[in-house]
């Protein structure tokens, strides 16, 4: 089975302070994606990365930066959160043959 | 207008009553279709994946595509409770190896089976 792990289900944070948000996955996926989930909004993504130390925008990229160092692993950063960064954040991941994204289970973030 | 449009309800039946979830799109490109569910609190996952027009059946779902109206739908016979999540329609251009997997996904349709 392929598992995305996101290494909180729940943050609490105060507005400035820097976030990060892990994600990792076991399958030896190319591609991972950050999403952020909001009630009426749907999945809108964030960033994805299509390699290790690549990266690129996807429709809301500002107040976020990404990181890949290893394959396995990507990261989510909110430079200076911000109470409209209050959000479930959702990290997955796809193959290169197949473009079936896994998805782990969410981060809330509440940011006060 | 969106890519992918998705009427995200609330829809409420009773179990055991037949319920079409739909979508609509523009993208005349778009070959492969794909339906997740998510539940409470958790991430969504793969439900049923058709490729082109035509019906897929798998037990009580059904995932119809229809190409020529840009229309795509998920039947569920006899819900259950345990059917209670939300349906969000991905449908994509390319099985895989190209545009780095991106999915565009619907809003989702947030769907309650009560007993």
């Amino acid at each position: 089975d392929v598992k995305v792990t996101q290494s909180s289900r729940y943050l609490v944070k105060r507005t400035g302070e820097k976030v990060f948000l892990e994600c990792v996955q076991d399958m030896d996926h190319e591609n991972m994606f950050w999403y952020r989930q909001d009630p009426g909004l749907g999945l809108r993504l964030i960033y994805f990365s299509y390699d290790v130390k690549m990266k690129e925008k996807g429709d809301i990229p500002e107040g976020y930066s990404v990181s890949r160092e290893k394959k396995e692993r990507f990261s989510l950063i909110l430079e200076s959160a911000s109470t409209n960064q209050t959000s479930m954040y959702l990290c997955a991941s796809s193959s290169l043959t197949e473009n079936i994204q896994y998805f782990g289970a969410g981060t809330r973030l509440s940011v006060l | 207008q969106k890519e992918v449009e998705q009427d995200p309800g609330p829809l409420s039946v009773p179990e055991g009553a037949i319920v079409s979830l739909n979508c609509t799109y523009s993208n005349s490109a778009f070959q492969y279709f794909m339906w997740y569910r998510q539940y409470s609190r958790k991430g969504p996952e793969l439900l049923m994946y058709t490729y082109s027009s035509g019906n897929k059946e798998d037990g009580r779902f059904t995932a119809q595509v229809d190409k020529s109206s840009k229309y795509i739908s998920l039947f569920i016979r006899d819900s259950q409770p345990s059917d209670s999540a939300t349906y969000l329609c991905a449908p994509t251009a390319n099985a895989g190896g190209t545009s780095y997997g991106k999915l565009t996904f619907g809003q989702g349709t947030i769907l309650t089976v009560h007993p």
